[in-house]
């Protein structure tokens, strides 16, 4: 069975910080999402990761994965308030029909000012 | 704004109704989803539709009877649901497979099963 670890859960930083946020993954795969989800919203598309070593960049945040580690990070650089939300990891498992995804617990970050 | 809707986006029922969700997506994917997001719990995948067969049942009790007429709707019909099944319903569609098979997410059902 796949297990999708993040770490931290919840994440507390002051505005202008840089932290990382760990997406660990139990079995093989070479595809890699990460979603935004603001409270009571859906999920939103961040990063779509399809090969070892890929890097995407989108404003302060950038995510990155080793598939050999079978590790994703999200960096955070110089966090701003409206960064506040949870955070989602989810590796794909290609069935050869649909994807499945399955996701991480989700890491809460609160940006203080 | 996404491409997939949901309807309704809250519902309140006793445990001896019957009640249907209701999901449309507009992005001509071949892939639709049903997802469950349990507070505290990670998200959990329910139902998968692939050209309007299922292919996956991740275990899920008989009181969820998923229905997919189309590429285009796919629908989650409740009875008999219990107070833990009170949850966020997240339905999400994608292109099908592939290597770029991104889900997209609609805005989800609020479910309160008293």
């Amino acid at each position: 069975e796949l297990k999708v670890e993040q770490n931290p859960l919840f994440l507390s930083m002051q505005e202008g910080k840089n932290y990382t946020i760990y997406c660990n993954y139990s079995t093989t795969s070479d595809r890699l999402y990460w979603y935004r989800q603001d409270p009571g919203k859906s999920l939103e598309s961040l990063f779509v990761l399809l090969s070892n070593g890929a890097v995407k960049q989108e404003g302060r945040l950038m995510a990155s994965l080793d598939t050999k580690a079978r590790l994703s990070t999200l960096h955070i650089t110089a966090a701003v308030h409206d960064l506040s939300a949870t955070y989602f990891c989810a590796v794909d498992i290609e069935t050869g029909t649909a994807s499945k995804l399955t996701f991480g617990t989700g890491t809460r970050l609160q940006v203080t000012l | 704004e996404t491409g997939v809707t949901q309807t309704p986006r809250h519902l309140v029922m006793g445990m001896t109704n019957k009640k249907s969700l209701k999901c449309e997506q507009h992005l001509g994917h071949n892939a639709m989803y049903w997802y469950k997001q349990s507070a505290k719990k990670p998200l959990e995948l329910m139902f998968v539709y692939n050209f309007k067969e299922q292919t996956e049942n991740n275990s899920v009790p008989s009181r969820f009877s998923p229905e997919c007429p189309n590429s285009s709707h796919l629908f989650l019909h409740l009875h008999t649901l219990q107070p833990e099944d009170s949850a966020l319903y997240l339905c999400a569609s994608s292109q099908g497979a592939g290597v770029r098979n991104e889900q997209f997410f609609g805005p989800g059902t609020r479910l309160t099963v008293l």
